[in-house]
């Protein structure tokens, strides 16, 4: 079965730092990988996601991951943070085109934004 | 084109009473999933349907939850008997066409269910 492991339940940056997110999965079979973000009380939106195509993958908003499968890793990042990217964030992991669209997601990572 | 359509946002019952929480999956979708945001949680995977069929309901509870998605009309869960720890926020999820991994699926606002 597959899991993934957020590395930090919170994380605090400076608007204009660097935002890095941390996503590890583990997978029997090659992956696709998804990142979400949820803001207060709303439902998750998709910012980017990996089928197996380039390994780094730009998303919405400014964010992008890079694929690294000998670290089993689909870390997420930002290179300048602004306040409207405070919320929280995801990473999930499906498998096998039987498994269907069902999503094992991390434990979530949320993002504080600090003027 | 509308995106998933969930409703009620919020819902609050009694110990005892049953909820009922509908999604309308976006315009040309036929595969449904349904999650489950415990608090201070991540979203835990409940069930996936088809019109008229469960795919996968191996993250349902055995009891009390059940999960329809009929040839007309909205998916449905439904809880029998709310206790307190079934307050959650509960996502629906939809996706085109064969619900291969890989294709994105699109998430609803969710219906925030209070069980007082």
């Amino acid at each position: 079965a597959q899991s993934v492991t957020q590395l930090g339940s919170h994380v605090s940056v400076s608007e204009g730092a660097l935002v890095l997110l941390r996503c590890n999965y583990s997978s029997s079979v090659p992956p696709y990988l998804f990142w979400y973000v949820q803001y207060p009380n709303q439902g998750l939106q998709l910012l980017l996601k990996y089928t197996s195509a380039a390994t780094l993958v730009k998303g919405i908003n400014g964010f992008e991951a890079e694929f690294k499968k000998s670290e089993t890793s689909f870390h997420l990042t930002k290179p300048s943070a602004h306040m409207s990217d405070a919320a929280e964030y995801f990473c999930a992991v499906s498998v096998g085109k039987a498994a269907g669209n069902k999503l094992t997601f991390g434990g979530g990572t949320r993002v504080l934004v600090k003027p | 084109n509308a995106g998933v359509m969930q409703n009620p946002r919020h819902l609050v019952r009694r110990r005892g009473q049953e909820a009922r929480l509908r999604c309308s999956p976006m315009k040309g979708h036929s595969h449904v999933y349904w999650y489950r945001q415990l608090p201070e949680e991540g979203l835990k995977f409940m069930v996936y349907l088809q019109k008229e069929n469960i795919i996968d309901e191996s993250g349902m509870p055995k009891e009390r939850f059940s999960a329809e998605f009929p040839k007309e009309g909205p998916s449905i869960l439904r809880i029998q008997q709310v206790v307190r720890g079934d307050s959650a926020a509960y996502f629906c999820a939809s996706s085109p066409g064969q619900g291969l991994s890989g294709n994105t699926i699109y998430f609803g606002e969710g219906s925030w269910l209070t069980v007082v």
